[in-house]
């Protein structure tokens, strides 16, 4: 089957724009994950769902950033007046299940380019 | 707030080399530790799911052992192949009921031919 999907591969925005990144998650997955790694970091927790509501959404910079997953499968995450410090590869992925030892599966992730 | 470290930041063998890097993460509160190859321009993949104290699991020519009690774990590669050039990234959880992942920086390995 395929595996995680995220679209667009590359965004390049001007400051102060909106985008949405959105991800595509293995059928049949309940949990989804978003992370964004920006240079030279590791990647960073930002949310979790578990079906369509957010679990644990103490990841989020600021209220500049929402994710939604309103059908329990796709989810897109949505950042407001981009800033130049939002550049980073934002990665999602999803697992069968929420748990410590469940392996998640991740997308080849979007990178975000803030003018 | 999981302080999860890497070592070395990077690293160049030659192809048929072994070699192993280093995963350190709190002992305390431990529950999992997770091991991911990323190469570039593709998902990171997962290669290890990490739980119990002496554990060692193993994957063709990648290894990886487990000290829950110092907080370390080790990657093995032995006969290195330029395949195996990618970050490898390693990542333990929060614990207390959040499923989020703490990663590592990761280790940059590259094979030389």
């Amino acid at each position: 089957g395929a595996g995680v999907s995220q679209t667009p591969s590359n965004k390049v925005t001007e400051k102060g724009k909106y985008v949405e990144l959105r991800c595509d998650p293995i059928s049949g997955h309940t949990a989804l994950y978003w992370y964004r790694q920006s240079l030279g970091q590791g990647p960073e927790f930002l949310i979790y769902f578990q079906g369509t509501g957010a679990a644990d959404d103490s990841g989020l910079p600021n209220d500049r950033f929402f994710a939604v997953r309103p059908e329990g499968s796709v989810s897109t995450l949505k950042i407001q007046r981009t800033e130049r410090g939002d550049s980073a590869v934002y990665l999602c992925a999803s697992s069968q299940l929420a748990g410590v030892y469940n392996e998640q599966f991740f997308g080849p992730g979007t990178r975000l380019t803030v003018l | 707030i999981l302080n999860v470290e890497q070592s070395p930041q990077s690293l160049h063998v030659q192809e048929g080399d072994s070699t192993n890097f280093t995963c350190s993460f709190p002992s305390s509160n431990f529950y999992a530790l997770h091991w991911y190859r990323w190469e570039t321009a593709k998902s990171p993949e997962a290669l290890f799911v990490m739980t119990l104290n002496g554990d060692e699991k193993k994957k063709g020519r990648i290894s990886a052992t487990l000290n829950t009690k110092e907080g370390y774990s080790y990657l093995y590669i032995k006969g290195s192949q330029p395949e195996d050039s990618a970050t490898y990234l390693c990542a333990s959880y929060s614990g207390a009921g959040s499923y989020q992942l703490t990663f590592g920086k990761g280790t940059k390995l590259s094979v030389i031919p």
